[in-house]
């Protein structure tokens, strides 16, 4: 499954919503359980990928309530309502639903 | 709380195996979760290698199974990877990251190692 995130960087101002959005070549929803196989991780250089979100719209324990998770099948979306300066980092998109890819990266700046 | 902490040499030449060691400490390897290996290329994104069970199940990215290998020493808490014939291409940091569910081979990862970087050349 090819995962294919838009823009590839992004630079927004501080306090104002970023929005990153991720495209599955199949869709990643399971009909039996009718959950979307889909995660978001925020990666700061010198660290190790932090997850943000799972299930497509599921918050990590921990995580700040200005993340957000939505789409389903095969587009979603991660928006960050009010970015903070500590949200400059690299956000990947993960398919679990058949192995798993990641996205190439959105890097998002301030503006 | 559970911490992963990867080991091994930075420096693997070519042709050679790449050998490396996550350990795992503050919680059970044995808890039933999946004990995952994930690279990324400089400057490029992440690609997952595979993982591996306490019961010895194991799943591997395709693209480098024939390659790979994965085991697990509960003694030592340890999860290991082995990857033969190394390239060039094979230069990359390296994660160890448990599986955010347990008995789920596919998976989110919600706990990653601070990686460790290996380059190959002669």
């Amino acid at each position: 499954i090819v995962m294919t995130q838009s823009p590839d960087s992004l630079a927004v101002s501080l306090g104002e919503r970023a929005a990153i959005n991720c495209k599955s070549s199949q869709s990643l929803l399971y009909n039996p359980n009718n959950k979307n196989y889909l995660a978001w991780y925020q990666h700061k250089s010198g660290q190790p990928p932090k997850l943000l979100i799972y299930w497509a719209s599921t918050r990590e324990s921990g995580v700040p309530d200005r993340f957000s998770g939505s789409g389903s099948g095969t587009d979603f979306t991660l928006t960050i309502s009010s970015l903070q300066a500590e949200d400059v980092a690299v956000y990947y998109c993960q398919q679990y639903y058949d192995g798993s890819t990641f996205g190439q990266g959105t890097k998002v700046e301030i503006k | 709380q559970v911490q992963l902490q990867e080991s091994g040499p930075r420096l693997v030449k070519p042709s050679q195996t790449l050998s490396l060691t996550c350990t795992v400490s503050g919680g059970s390897i044995k808890s039933g979760y999946f004990w995952n290996w994930v690279r990324q290329h400089p400057g490029k994104g992440l690609e997952w290698i595979g993982n591996i069970h306490p019961s010895g199940d194991t799943y591997y990215n395709p693209s480098l199974m024939s390659r790979v290998s994965m085991s697990l020493d509960t003694s030592k808490s340890q999860v290991s990877l082995k990857m033969d014939s190394v390239t060039a291409a094979d230069t990359a940091d390296y994660y160890c990251a448990r599986g955010g569910e347990s008995k789920s081979y596919y998976i989110f990862f919600d706990l990653w190692g601070r990686g460790t970087r290996v380059t190959v050349s002669s």
